[in-house]
């Protein structure tokens, strides 16, 4: 069973302030997602990283994908309260199965 | 584009029936379809993988009797809750892989079961 551990769970910082989320495991994947989740919706997809090391940036959204293929990084900077949401890492692993982190929950207050 | 949706909604039905959840890849084909299952600020639980044309493949611990999956074309997968309880009460979600050698999963909007 490959496991992904996502940190930390919960996270209430202030508008402007920068984070970043972690998703670690043992396991090689092939690739690696990362989705955002607002109540009573489903998850929407951020980003796919498939490449060790591969680093994407979308707006004020850093990913990296570690070179082993076994970790990731989220990084947001200057946080805004609209990016307030459940942050979900997911690994494609075998059979193209994902594995989904447990989430971190990201507050931000204006 | 990679637009999944789900119907209903939202559901509320007494103890003892059956529901049915449809889930739509609306301008892509999908040949892999996933359901899961998500509890209060929880992450996700894979509860099955849907193939079109073949049978889905259950994780440990899903009932397939329980909670039937077909997948009937490259556009629609549905889950069928059979002999609700509330314990089956929770949000269930769909996501849809858009063809071989892609990576990504798309989610559908969610269905909000209340067992009562």
């Amino acid at each position: 069973t490959q496991l992904l551990e996502q940190s930390p769970q919960f996270l209430s910082i202030q508008e402007g302030e920068n984070l970043t989320v972690y998703c670690n495991s043992s396991s090689v994947f092939s690739s690696l997602q990362w989705y955002r989740q607002e109540p009573g919706e489903g998850p929407v997809l951020l980003v796919t990283v498939v490449t060790g090391g591969e680093v994407k940036k979308l707006k004020r959204l850093t990913f990296q994908f570690g070179d082993a293929r076994k970790d990731s990084s989220l990084h947001i900077t200057a946080a805004q309260p609209g990016d307030t949401g459940l942050y979900l890492c997911a690994g494609e692993g075998n059979a193209g199965k994902s594995t989904f982190g447990d989430g971190t929950t990201l507050t931000v207050k204006p | 584009g990679a637009v999944v949706s789900q119907h209903p909604s939202w559901v509320i039905c007494k103890s003892g029936t059956s529901v049915k959840i449809e889930c739509r890849s609306l301008d892509f084909q999908a040949t892999t379809m996933f359901w899961y299952r998500q509890f209060p600020k929880q992450s996700l639980m894979l509860m099955a993988t849907s193939n079109e044309g073949s049978k889905a493949t259950y994780e440990q611990g899903v009932e397939k009797d329980k909670f039937l999956i077909n997948h009937a074309s490259l556009t629609l997968s549905t889950l069928t809750v059979t002999s609700a309880h509330p314990e089956d009460s929770s949000f269930y979600i769909c996501s849809a892989r858009p063809g071989q050698g892609a990576h990504e999963q798309y989610f559908g909007p969610g269905t909000r079961l209340t067992v009562t």
